[in-house]
Formats: C-alpha cells, sequence, structure tokens
C-alpha cells in the first residue's frame, strides 16, 4: 500500500517571497511523483512530475519539485510566488506495479497575499 | 487534442433518486478514473477502467457503479442519494497500461444533493 501525506493544509504567503509545500510519500516499491494545482472552480491540471533521472523537475511556470530518495519526500518549490499562483496543491503517488494506481495526498491551500 | 469533458458541469438532485455523470476521455487515452472530492474528505478514488473493465476500486458501496464503453468514454451511477453525496466529482483520463499515469482532469460536475 502507499500514502502521501502534505504536511501543511494552508500556507498563507506575501506576493515574491519564496514558498516550500512539503510532501512525504510511502511506499513499497518504486513510484512515479507528480504534482497537480486545482484553481477555484476547476479540474485538476499536472504542474510536474518524477519518473526517473534527474531529482530536479521544473514546471513552465518557476516551479519545482527535488525527489529525495532517503528521506521520502518531494516538496514543490518556488522562489518568488505571484497572486495568481493561490491555488490548491496535490501531490500524488502513482505505483507501476500495480497498473499505475494514483494516491493523491489531502492538498495544500496556498494563498499569496498582496 | 479536446481534453476531457464531463457533462453536465452542475447537478440538483434529492435524496433517494439517482443520477449518471459522463466522461468523455482526450482522444487516445484508454484509462479514465473517477474521484470524489469535498472539503471534508478531499480528493478520494472512486474507480478505474481500463479497456472497459474495472481495474482499481476505492472504498466506496454498492451504490456507486460505473462502466466505460469502447470508445472509453465512461459514465458512472450513484444510485439512492444520500446528502453526503454531494460532491465534486471529476474524471481524469490517462494513456493507460504501461505508462507512468500522469493524468489529465476535466472540470468535474458538481452534484448537490437536497
Amino acid at each position: 500500500a502507499q500514502s502521501v501525506t502534505q504536511l501543511d493544509s494552508q500556507v498563507p504567503v506575501f506576493e515574491e517571497a519564496p514558498v516550500e509545500l512539503r510532501c512525504n510519500y510511502s511506499s513499497s516499491v518504486s513510484v512515479y511523483l507528480f504534482w497537480y494545482v486545482q484553481y477555484p472552480n476547476q479540474g485538476l491540471q499536472l504542474l510536474l512530475k518524477y519518473l526517473s533521472g534527474s531529482t530536479l523537475v521544473e514546471s513552465i511556470n518557476g516551479f519545482e519539485a527535488e525527489f529525495n530518495k532517503s528521506q521520502t519526500s518531494f516538496h514543490l518549490r518556488k522562489p518568488s510566488v505571484h497572486i495568481s499562483d493561490t491555488a490548491e496543491y496535490f501531490c500524488a503517488v502513482s505505483d507501476p506495479t500495480n497498473a499505475g494506481k494514483s494516491t493523491f495526498g489531502d492538498g495544500t491551500t496556498l494563498t499569496v497575499k498582496p | 487534442k479536446a481534453g476531457v469533458t464531463q457533462t453536465p458541469r452542475y447537478l440538483i438532485k434529492t435524496r433517494g433518486q439517482q443520477v449518471t455523470l459522463s466522461c468523455s476521455p482526450i482522444s487516445g487515452h484508454r484509462s479514465v478514473s473517477w474521484y470524489q472530492q469535498t472539503p471534508g474528505q478531499g480528493l478520494q478514488f472512486l474507480f478505474e477502467y481500463f479497456s472497459e473493465t474495472q481495474r482499481n476500486k476505492g472504498n466506496f458501496p454498492g451504490r456507486f457503479s460505473g462502466r466505460q464503453f469502447s470508445n472509453s468514454r465512461s459514465e458512472m451511477n450513484v444510485s439512492t442519494l444520500e446528502l453526503g453525496d454531494s460532491a465534486l466529482y471529476l474524471c481524469a483520463s490517462s494513456l493507460g497500461a504501461g505508462r507512468a499515469r500522469e493524468q489529465y482532469f476535466g472540470p468535474g460536475t458538481r452534484l448537490t444533493v437536497t
């Protein structure tokens, strides 16, 4: 069985400040890791993914996440946030040995204040 | 490519009624998953279909059922609706077996049970 823990349910930050959204996972097998973002009244959108290779992955809008196998973590970071980054962020794992079954964390609400 | 579409977008039903929600995946995607999202429970996995077969199932009562058609479109049905079934129901599609299972979400169907 696999599980995902997002350590913060709410993260308020000021515009242009750095932010880190924390995600830890538990799994008995190697997994794929994802971050999704959900804007109000919309579905989830894939932000970035780790499948293999470089442990640091980046998205097109300035977010990055680093896979740390020893700490079983996949924290999401952005050096300078914008008001438009206000959304809910979900960390997810996918088990390639179980038909890719996905497990999502409970989500972190990022609120960027002016 | 067109994204994942879900119909209807909004629905109001009365306790005891049944409801059918529809999801059309991205062209070429063979896997469709359904999720229930509520403020209290977060994002909960309902079931996943691949090539018309249910491949994974979450911990929901038998009132929740689904199916997938040969063109990969999927429907989910909830019978004998309860107030607690009020939620945003999200459908996600992915390429399917052997892939990393990054999922593409639809905008959701907002179900309100009165």
